[in-house]
């Protein structure tokens, strides 16, 4: 079955503890891309990745991280998380220039 | 002004009746065009793609896009309670490496 996942699906976790979301698609896309969702704000990007090891800035990048050493996942990192990055999020994929499919979302809360 | 607008609503029509949805985008040479539908705490699904001027139906949904005027549109035929939901409008503008636009969404309510 053609999909995004996304791991894990629920995360409660603390102030300044390293964490990693993972995100894989297995339709062979070059694009995958982060989102972030908040209420009365919707989709934002966070960052985005046209093809391996090629990654840039979205609209709300700073406190994330994310690599792309392999075309299939891409990883979102924060590595010392704050409550502002209490959030829902989204990984999505598509082929360039197509409609991208997206990821089940992670619901994170950072206390 | 913003890229994808949309109005944020919330719409709400009676069950049975057509719910009309609009969408417009300021990149003039922009190609694709999406609508994708969102329950809430649920990720966006695709309902609708279309990529030149005119109507585009699939089932009770019909996509029309207007260049001229930037304006895409989704009308949902006889909506049903189960339509309520987040529709969303996805712009794949020109040069863009971002690939889409996201506008804010609009919210639907049917009303049984």
């Amino acid at each position: 079955e053609a999909q995004v996942t996304q791991n894990p699906r629920y995360l409660i976790t603390v102030t300044g503890k390293k964490l990693t979301v993972t995100c894989s698609q297995n339709m062979n896309h070059e694009y995958m891309s982060w989102y972030r969702q908040d209420p009365g704000l919707g989709l934002r990007q966070i960052y985005y990745s046209m093809n391996v090891e090629v990654t840039d800035k979205g609209d709300v990048p700073e406190g994330y991280k994310v690599s792309r050493k392999e075309k299939r996942n891409f990883p979102l990192i924060l590595e010392s998380p704050s409550p502002n990055q209490t959030s829902l999020y989204f990984c999505a994929s598509s082929l360039i220039g197509q409609e991208q499919y997206f990821g089940p979302g992670t619901r994170l809360t950072v206390t | 002004q913003k890229e994808v607008e949309q109005n944020s609503g919330p719409l709400s029509v009676p069950e049975g009746a057509i719910a009309s949805l609009n969408c417009t985008y300021s990149d003039r040479g922009s190609q694709s065009f999406f609508w994708y539908r969102q329950y809430s705490g649920k990720s966006p699904e695709l309902i609708m793609s279309i990529y030149s001027n005119g109507d585009k139906e699939d089932g009770r949904f019909t996509a029309q896009l207007n260049k001229a005027s930037q304006y895409v549109s989704l009308l949902i035929r006889d909506s049903q309670p189960s339509d309520s939901a987040t529709y969303l409008c996805a712009v794949n503008m020109q040069g863009s490496a971002r690939q889409l636009t996201f506008g804010s969404g609009t919210q639907l309510t049917v009303l049984p």
